[in-house]
Parts: structure tokens; C-alpha cells; sequence
């Protein structure tokens, strides 16, 4: 699987939107895109994938750029309760598992 | 409620025993997965299995064994082999294998040995 760069922090306002970037400059064709997210202590939890296009959910919206060497996470409306690690990875199709590094910690601020 | 149950949520144990993890999950889900997570780290794989009565190694397998016996679960024996087995598990589990199917994950055991 392709390795990821993620910034180590980031802060946001609340009710603000919340841009995560991810850079995969190696990622291959038949990789996946995903983001998950990890609130302290608790497991991780599945926000959004995608291969080429961008994709959107009641989470979020994925911004995979045309060469698909980099992403963005959008939270378009960030609160309290979206303060966590975000982490990026990318997937292969034959994959068996996620390689999760250190992700991004995002803090929302009142 | 569908999902997947991890119990207990702290566990203690002394040096040199052996201890089970269990992983439950009511999902339906073909594939499950052992992850490990140490503080401020990202999570490394343990075993997973694709199928009832199958399981492959991960990336740190060493120290831990696992079983399939049933669907839907998948518990993890941390053996006294297991060099550092304070850490936070994750099991997760996946409606099949390989990059198209995400993976949901249970709520983790902390794992503490003295």
C-alpha cells in the first residue's frame, strides 16, 4: 500500500468547515482512498473512500485531486464532537488491511 | 443493535499468564481483524480471517494466537511469549476482504500486564 503525509495537528473553528489534507503521491491505480477517525479511547470509525472521484456523505466529502497523488477530508460544519485523529490511507483493491500511521489530530474550537 | 462487541473494556493481568480478548460481531461479516494500538501510535495488524476456520498472520503476530470457529466471533489469546502486551486492541471486522469494503471496528480492550 502506498505510505501517506498528513500534518501532525491541526485546530479549526467551530461551525467552521474543516479541510484535512493528505498527500499519496505514490498511490497506484487500483488503491483506494480512505479516512477514518479516532476520538480518544475509543475505535476507530469509517468516514468516507473513494478511487477516483469525489465522493460526499452525511459525514463528509472526499476531494481526491485528477492525479490522485493528494486528497482532502472536508467537515463542512465542524462541532465539538469532530475533534479526533484523522487518519488517511490508502488501500490496495487485494489489500487485507488498513495501515493506520499517525494521522492528523484536529481540535475544534469554541 | 448490529456491531461489534469487545469485553471486557480494561483488563488486568500479571506477567507470565495468558489472557483472551473477545470479538464479537452480529454484522454478518465474512472477514475479522486484530489490530494492536500502542499510545500515540497508529494500529498494526495482528492475524485476521477471511473465512470460518482460516486466519493469516499480520504484521506483529508473534506472542498471540487466534481462533475461528464460529462466524461471528474471533477472540485473541495474548500468550506470556507476547514481549510488551500492555496496548489498546481493536477487532474489526468486513463484509469481505480487500480494498472495496471498509472495515468497522469495536470499541477496543486496554490491556494492562504487571
Amino acid at each position: 500500500d502506498a505510505k501517506t503525509t498528513q500534518p501532525t495537528s491541526m485546530d479549526c473553528a467551530e461551525g467552521r468547515a474543516a479541510n484535512l489534507p493528505c498527500n499519496h503521491s505514490t498511490i497506484s491505480g487500483n488503491e483506494y482512498v480512505y479516512w477514518y477517525r479516532q476520538i480518544h479511547s475509543q475505535g476507530p470509525q469509517y468516514i468516507i473512500h473513494g478511487l477516483k472521484n469525489n465522493e460526499t456523505n452525511e459525514m463528509a466529502s472526499l476531494i481526491i485531486t485528477e492525479d490522485r497523488k493528494s486528497s482532502t477530508l472536508i467537515l463542512p460544519h465542524a462541532t465539538l464532537r469532530d475533534t479526533a485523529v484523522y487518519y488517511c490511507i490508502v488501500r490496495f483493491l487485494y489489500g487485507q488491511n488498513f495501515v493506520f500511521g499517525p494521522g492528523t489530530r484536529l481540535s475544534v474550537l469554541p | 443493535d448490529g456491531g461489534i462487541t469487545q469485553s471486557p473494556k480494561y483488563l488486568f493481568r500479571k506477567e507470565g499468564q495468558n489472557v483472551t480478548l473477545s470479538c464479537e460481531q452480529n454484522l454478518n461479516h465474512d472477514a475479522m481483524y486484530w489490530y494492536r494500538q500502542d499510545p500515540g501510535q497508529g494500529l498494526r495488524l495482528i492475524y485476521y480471517s477471511q473465512i470460518v476456520n482460516d486466519f493469516q498472520k499480520g504484521d506483529i503476530a508473534e506472542g498471540y494466537s487466534v481462533s475461528r470457529e464460529k462466524k461471528e466471533s474471533f477472540p485473541l489469546t495474548v500468550t506470556s511469549a507476547q514481549k510488551n502486551p500492555t496496548a489498546f486492541y481493536l477487532c474489526a471486522s468486513s463484509p469481505g476482504s480487500g480494498g472495496l469494503y471498509e472495515q468497522y471496528f469495536g470499541p477496543g480492550t486496554r490491556l494492562t500486564v504487571t
